[in-house]
């Protein structure tokens, strides 16, 4: 079975700060990884994804993730956060191996930036 | 390029009564997914269907709950019997045909069901 984790209900953050939210995952076959982000009473919006190739992948609004496979994380990034960045923020998982498999979420991550 | 659609934004139901529950996807996508979101907790899968099809509805209760997608119209998230442990907010998400595992998929503002 696949699964998500990420450890951290809540990341504070100082504007103009950089900015990590973590995320780990288990899968049993090749690990499909995506970011999304929800603003209060709205869908979720994709932000990144990483498939295959470079462990560095850049996203929407500035921010990137690295693959580490050793460790079996994605951890989202941005260099300098911004007020606007504040959200909910969701790593989601798919084992990329064989037929349909589902996406499975974390639970979440709350990023609040303070000016 | 609309984007996916729901309606209707806002649901209220008394104990007992229906809820149905749309879903329009992107132009062009085939592959329907419906989550739930309970306040403070995640996005919870329920059903993910193709035209005509249910591919998996592994997370959907046994019982009141039901989806479609037909080949004309949108999909349909169907609670029978409504109980307040439904309310929540329900979303909708689409991803285009073909190979979906690599396509993220793309959600709709989302219904906020709220039982009384």
């Amino acid at each position: 079975a696949q699964s998500v984790a990420q450890p951290e209900d809540q990341v504070n953050v100082a504007e103009g700060n950089p900015l990590t939210v973590k995320c780990t995952y288990s899968v049993s076959g090749n690990p499909y990884l995506f970011w999304y982000v929800q603003y209060p009473n709205r869908g979720l919006q994709f932000l990144l994804k990483y498939i295959t190739g470079d462990n560095l992948v850049k996203g929407s609004y500035g921010f990137e993730a690295e693959f580490n496979k050793s460790q079996t994380s994605f951890h989202l990034k941005k260099p300098s956060a911004l007020v606007s960045d504040s959200a909910l923020y969701f790593c989601a998982v798919r084992d990329g191996t064989g037929g349909y498999q589902k996406v499975t979420f974390g639970t979440g991550t709350k990023l609040q930036v303070i000016p | 390029n609309a984007g996916v659609m729901q309606n209707p934004r806002h649901l209220v139901r008394r104990r007992g009564q229906e809820a149905r529950l749309r879903c329009s996807p992107m132009k062009g996508h085939s592959h329907v997914y419906w989550y739930r979101q309970l306040p403070e907790e995640g996005l919870k899968f329920m059903v993910y269907l193709q035209k005509e099809n249910i591919i998996d509805e592994s997370g959907m209760p046994k019982e009141r709950f039901s989806a479609e997608f037909p080949k004309e119209g949108p999909s349909i998230l169907r609670i029978q019997q409504v109980v307040r442990g439904d309310s929540a907010a329900y979303f909708c998400a689409s991803s285009p045909p073909g190979t979906g595992a690599v396509y993220e998929q793309y959600f709709g503002p989302g219904t906020r069901l709220t039982v009384t």
